[in-house]
């Protein structure tokens, strides 16, 4: 079956510095990936997509990266912002059907 | 515009009652799907809708539980007979094209 994994499940960062989030997957048919944040007591919020024909996209702040051969994505957050603090998952869009990882808590140290 | 709505935003009830959940999807949304989750766990699919096909129902738990979409707009998400296993957050997504999903606020279910 689908597995889509965290590399850690914490990370603190101090203000300012670049925050890099970890995700691994299983399947290698999978083609669409995204990122969500969830703050504590909301839904998950969007923040970025890319499709396994990319394998980088950038947007605000963020930079999402794929590297199909070894099956692994990353988030990257530039000048990390207290207001970043949440957890993050990763999801992938397999066949029909999106598998989310457990999620990455980031906690952004003033 | 309006976001993804659900209601109530938090439920307690006694173990053995019968629960109904909300989703307001986006407007126009085709797409809509229920994901539990769990404390400190990530999102476990339960259902997904797509237009007027059959939903794919292969994520729900058990018998307890099902889930309407009439209209093809507003979901109800029922669950029968709770159990204290049932208490976690559930979410309702939707979403235009079946692949990027907006996320409603959740639903707190507590058994008591």
């Amino acid at each position: 079956g689908e597995s889509v994994g965290l590399h850690l499940p914490t990370l603190s960062v101090q203000e300012g510095d670049n925050s890099i989030i970890n995700c691994a997957y299983s399947n290698s048919a999978s083609d669409y990936f995204i990122w969500y944040k969830q703050e504590s007591g909301k839904g998950p919020q969007f923040i970025i997509d890319i499709r396994s024909n990319m394998d980088k996209r950038q947007g605000q702040r963020v930079t999402v990266l794929l590297n199909k051969t070894v099956k692994h994505l990353s988030l990257q957050i530039a000048a990390t912002q207290p207001g970043d603090s949440a957890v993050y998952f990763c999801a992938n869009f397999t066949g029909n059907q999106f598998y989310f990882g457990t999620g990455t808590s980031l906690t952004v140290i003033p | 515009g309006a976001g993804v709505s659900q209601s109530p935003s938090n439920k307690v009830t006694e173990k053995g009652k019968d629960v109904e959940l909300r989703c307001d999807p986006i407007s126009g949304h085709t797409a809509l799907y229920w994901y539990r989750q769990s404390l400190g766990q990530g999102l476990e699919f339960l259902i997904y809708f797509q237009g007027n096909s059959a939903p794919d129902k292969s994520g729900l738990p058990s018998d307890r539980f099902s889930a309407e979409r009439t209209g093809g707009s507003v979901s109800t998400l029922t669950i029968q007979r709770t159990q204290q296993e049932d208490s976690a957050v559930y979410l309702c997504a939707s979403s235009l094209d079946g692949a990027k999903q907006y996320f409603g606020p959740g639903t707190r279910l507590t058994v008591t």
